[in-house]
């Protein structure tokens, strides 16, 4: 059974730190790891990183794959209150279907 | 956006009678999911479907069951619903038929079985 585990479950910080967020997975002929953010709504897509060691950015976020050994982080520099959400890391394998870890919460207050 | 609604948006409905979800897309994508989400536990494959009367089972099936009889609709039938299926349902669609493409979710369905 494919296993996707993320950490911390929850993280505080404060306006303009920075986050690294950790998921580590093993999924059966794995082909593809995603990141989403979740608001107060349905998960919005960040990255799917399918190469080892490619970092992918986006503005202040940012991700890498370790396909040697099995995780990913996804780092957020300066963070802002409006990163406040939930963060949810997804191993895709050789079927089309997505495992979800539980998801880091992670609240950045002012 | 991938053209994705679903409803109805919020339901409550009692213990022991049937709930149908809809999931509807305007893309004509191959590949539609559903997917509840509770807390703690994240979000959980329920059905998902590789085309028109092409479904299978995801992690947690039981109780449920799904009907694809057009490209643009998915159905998710609660047969008799129970407590533990209050849940945020949400459907999801790929863009793309290959291995390497990305979900993208409905706005979700507030579902409360008293």
């Amino acid at each position: 059974e494919d296993k996707v585990v993320q950490s911390p479950l929850s993280l505080v910080v404060h306006e303009g730190d920075t986050v690294t967020l950790n998921c580590s997975y093993e999924v059966t002929n794995f082909r593809s790891l995603l990141w989403y953010k979740q608001e107060k709504k349905a998960p919005t897509f960040l990255f799917m990183l399918t190469s080892s060691g490619i970092e992918k950015k986006s503005g202040r976020l940012s991700s890498i794959l370790d396909k040697k050994e099995l995780f990913s982080i996804l780092n957020i520099t300066a963070t802002q209150t409006g990163d406040s959400a939930i963060y949810l890391c997804a191993g895709r394998g050789s079927n089309y279907k997505l495992t979800f870890g539980k998801g880091t919460l992670l609240t950045v207050n002012p | 956006d991938a053209g994705i609604t679903q409803s109805p948006r919020h339901k409550v409905t009692e213990t022991g009678t049937p709930v149908t979800l809809r999931c509807h897309q305007t893309e004509n994508h191959r590949y539609m999911y559903w997917y509840r989400q509770d807390p703690g536990h994240g979000l959980r494959l329920i059905h998902y479907s590789y085309g028109v009367k092409d479904t299978d089972k995801g992690e947690v099936s039981d109780g449920y069951s799904v009907s694809r009889s057009k490209t643009e609709d998915f159905l998710l039938t609660l047969e008799s619903a129970t407590s533990s299926q209050t849940s945020v349902y949400f459907c999801a669609i790929s863009k793309e038929g290959d291995f390497y493409n990305e979900q993208f979710f409905g706005p979700g369905t507030r579902l409360t079985v008293l």
